[in-house]
């Protein structure tokens, strides 16, 4: 069965330092999202990408984030500066299209630790 | 999207039915009922959706009333491996996102 994929699967940096995170979406996919979870909180939106754009974006996603689907297969999500508070796991997911019937695909998320 | 309220917490003897609730009483016609999963830190996993009629799949079924405003998560025969946080939520159809509350904290006990 097809799976969307993370990695790293743990991410340890230091504050101030920049950070990508890569997801590669299922193959046939054309809507890609990111979402972040603080340890113990909600599972919160912060981005979706459709047609090598933002389609939209949530108050989190300020200009320390961007989004890029490089090279069709990936997509990643950089942090420029990360701080203290970007510390969480992030989830990518992708789904097919736009009816009502087309389901989020999680992949297994990436745990990022700011120092 | 219209808010959903589910309890907080439901415990689940294993090899039982487990019934999880979700009132969504703002619910309007073009909204779906989704169900997601996350197992202690894992992704959110799809379980099943509806819009009017009751669904099944290999892993739940799922009732809607017929006036929309709840539904009902019924996993047959739970598992240990079913103990997770089970979120409804109400989607519209194109809409781009999910928004996640704190679901149901689901505890099967063998």
């Amino acid at each position: 069965e097809p799976e969307v994929t993370q990695t790293p699967s743990h991410q340890v940096t230091q504050m101030g330092q920049e950070v990508i995170l890569r997801c590669v979406p299922i193959s046939n996919h054309l809507y890609f999202y990111w979402y972040r979870q603080i340890l113990g909180q909600k599972v919160e939106f912060l981005v979706s990408f459709y047609n090598n754009e933002i389609s939209e974006k949530s108050e989190i996603f300020d200009d320390q984030f961007s989004v890029e689907r490089p090279d069709g297969s990936n997509f990643t999500l950089k942090i420029r500066s990360t701080k203290l508070e970007d510390s969480a796991m992030y989830f990518c997911a992708s789904k097919s299209g736009t009816s009502g019937t087309d389901t989020q695909y999680f992949g297994p998320g990436t745990r990022l630790t700011v120092l | 999207d219209a808010k959903t309220t589910q309890p907080p917490s439901m415990d689940c003897a294993e090899g039982r039915a487990a019934n999880l609730p979700c009132n969504h009483s703002t619910i309007s016609g073009n909204e779906y009922v989704y169900w997601y999963r996350q197992i202690h830190s894992q992704g959110p996993q799809y379980i099943i959706h509806g819009l009017k009629n009751n669904e099944t799949n290999e892993m739940a079924s799922l009732i809607i009333t017929e006036d929309r405003k709840s539904s009902t998560l019924i996993l047959p025969h739970a598992t240990l491996r079913d103990t997770a946080v089970y979120y409804c939520i109400v989607r519209v159809d194109a809409d781009y996102k999910l928004s996640f509350g704190a679901g149901t904290t689901v505890t099967v006990r063998a």
